[in-house]
C-alpha cells in the first residue's frame, strides 16, 4: 500500500531534549516536505527536498533541521525543542517535476502532535 | 500563511451549494491548490488550478479563478454531511514551496 509514514505520532518532551520525527514514503517520491499545523495559521512549510541531499528551507525553518540522505527518508530534527514548537506536524511526499508520473497531488503522513513542556 | 486569506468558517445547508473564497497577495503564483483534512487526518489535494486558467470544474467541484483581483473560490455543489472538513487554499509559484491560508472549517447541517 502506497502510503507516507510517520513516527512517532504522539510525543511529549520538555524544553532543549533533541528529538527526531521520522518520515517515511514507499512510493519511491524524489520530493518531501515537513508542515507545521497551528489553530488559526493552516499549515507552513518548513523545511523541503526535491532529491538526495538537496533540501531548501520554507517559510518556518527556524529551530528546525533535516537530511535527506536516501530517497525513502526525511526525518525532522529539533536539536533544542521549545514550547514555541508544540504543533501538529506532517511530512508529505510527491513525483517531482520532471519525473514520469509528475502530478500536483502531494500524500500526506497521518501528523505527529509533538507537546513540548 | 499570511500571503493567503480565507474566512475562517462556514455553515451550509445539505443540498445547498457552498462555496468557500480565498485571497492571495503573490502575484508570481502559479499554481492554486484547495485540499481537504478530515478530522485527525492528512490533507487531501481536491484540484487546484494553473494561474493562466479562469475555471476549472470537476464533477461537484468548481474552482474560479480572479488573477486581477488575486480571489480564489471553491464552490461544492450539493453539499453533503461527508463534505465537513477543514478546506485550505494554497498557493505556489513552483509547485515545490508551498503557502496555506489558515483553513475555512466547514459544517453541513441537516
Amino acid at each position: 500500500e502506497a502510503q507516507v509514514t510517520q513516527n512517532p505520532r504522539y510525543l511529549i518532551t520538555v524544553t532543549g531534549k533533541k528529538l527526531t520525527v521520522t518520515c517515511s514514503q514507499n512510493m519511491n517520491h524524489e520530493y518531501m516536505s515537513w508542515y507545521r499545523q497551528d489553530p488559526g495559521l493552516g499549515l507552513r512549510q518548513i523545511y523541503y527536498s526535491m532529491n538526495v541531499e538537496v533540501t531548501d528551507k520554507g517559510d518556518v525553518p527556524e529551530g528546525y533541521k533535516v537530511s535527506r540522505k536516501e530517497k525513502r527518508n526525511f526525518p525532522l530534527i529539533l536539536e533544542s525543542p521549545s514550547p514555541n514548537q508544540t504543533s501538529l506536524y506532517f511530512c508529505a511526499s510527491k513525483v517531482g517535476a520532471g519525473e514520469v508520473g509528475y502530478q500536483e497531488t502531494q500524500y500526506f503522513g497521518p501528523g505527529t502532535r509533538l507537546l513540548v513542556l | 500563511g499570511e500571503d493567503v486569506e480565507q474566512s475562517l468558517f462556514l455553515s451550509v445547508r445539505e443540498g445547498d451549494s457552498s462555496v468557500i473564497n480565498c485571497t492571495y497577495t503573490d502575484s508570481s503564483s502559479t499554481y492554486l491548490y484547495w485540499y481537504k483534512q478530515e478530522p485527525g487526518a492528512g490533507l487531501q489535494l481536491l484540484t487546484y488550478i494553473f494561474s493562466n486558467m479562469d475555471m476549472k470544474q470537476d464533477q461537484r467541484l468548481t474552482v474560479l479563478l480572479n488573477k486581477k483581483d488575486k480571489h480564489l473560490s471553491l464552490r461544492i455543489a450539493d453539499t453533503q454531511t461527508g463534505d465537513s472538513a477543514i478546506y485550505f487554499c494554497a498557493e505556489s509559484e513552483d509547485d515545490y514551496k508551498l503557502s496555506f491560508g489558515a483553513g475555512t472549517t466547514v459544517t453541513v447541517r441537516a
